[in-house]
């Protein structure tokens, strides 16, 4: 059974910085594209950065460009997004999700709630 | 960056509808066309892909159609657990992009 598990989300200040973990199982993690996706508390669904199968080719939104830095761990299967110099615009549950070529998503984490407040 | 725009954002059907939800995107975007379903807390469902290919294990009253700028899904008989908010997404190009939704409600 495909496992997506992210981790990490909470509360953090403006400006501060927060660091998610995906877990993944039940698939060959090393052979799929990897996306972070978010969707703020009652909006729709916003496409944040991809990485392809290798970690070699990575694409960011405008909104996050230079504050996230996504990347993964073959060896341990699990995705990472960084999170720096985060805004009140940011608040937002994350999720993980796989691709087979970098295009539409088939499996989805649960996702994990991140929230920047004073 | 390709906008998608979908409409409606809502409908009220009732069990049996038929219902037809549209995507338009800025340009054209062949057939990099996906859906999603998702239910209130939970994540989103892959529904179809390249504008027509039905998931796996996903019910075959859900069809899609199109190529181009416009592009619609289609749910022939609506079920009780088809009540949820609809995405397309765009996948021809980086950002990839989703529309609005289309929220799916009982009448």
């Amino acid at each position: 059974e495909v496992q997506l598990v992210e981790s990490g989300g909470g509360l953090v200040q403006p400006g501060g910085s927060l660091r998610l973990s995906c877990a993944a199982s039940g698939f060959t993690f090393s052979s799929c594209w990897m996306h972070w996706v978010r969707q703020a508390p009652g909006k729709g669904l916003v496409w944040v950065s991809r990485v392809n199968s290798d970690g070699s080719g990575i694409t960011y939104a405008d909104s996050v460009r230079g504050r996230f830095t996504i990347s993964r761990d073959n060896a341990k299967n699990t995705l990472y997004l960084q999170m720096n110099s985060l805004r009140a615009e940011d608040t937002a549950v994350y999720y993980c999700a796989s691709s087979p070529y970098g295009g539409f998503s088939d499996y989805w984490g649960q996702g994990t709630l991140v929230t920047v407040s004073s | 960056d390709i906008q998608m725009t979908q409409s409606p954002s809502s409908l009220s059907a009732s069990v049996e509808d038929r219902v037809t939800i549209t995507c338009r995107a800025s340009q054209t975007i062949s057939r990099y066309l996906n859906w999603y379903q998702q239910k209130p807390g939970r994540a989103p469902k892959l529904l179809i892909y390249s504008a027509s290919t039905l998931q796996s294990g996903v019910p075959s009253r859900f069809s899609g159609s199109g190529s181009g700028t416009d592009f619609t899904l289609t749910i022939s008989s609506l079920q009780p657990e088809d009540f949820a908010t609809y995405y397309c997404q765009q996948s021809y190009s980086t950002p990839l992009t989703f529309g609005g939704g289309t929220k799916v409600e009982i009448k």
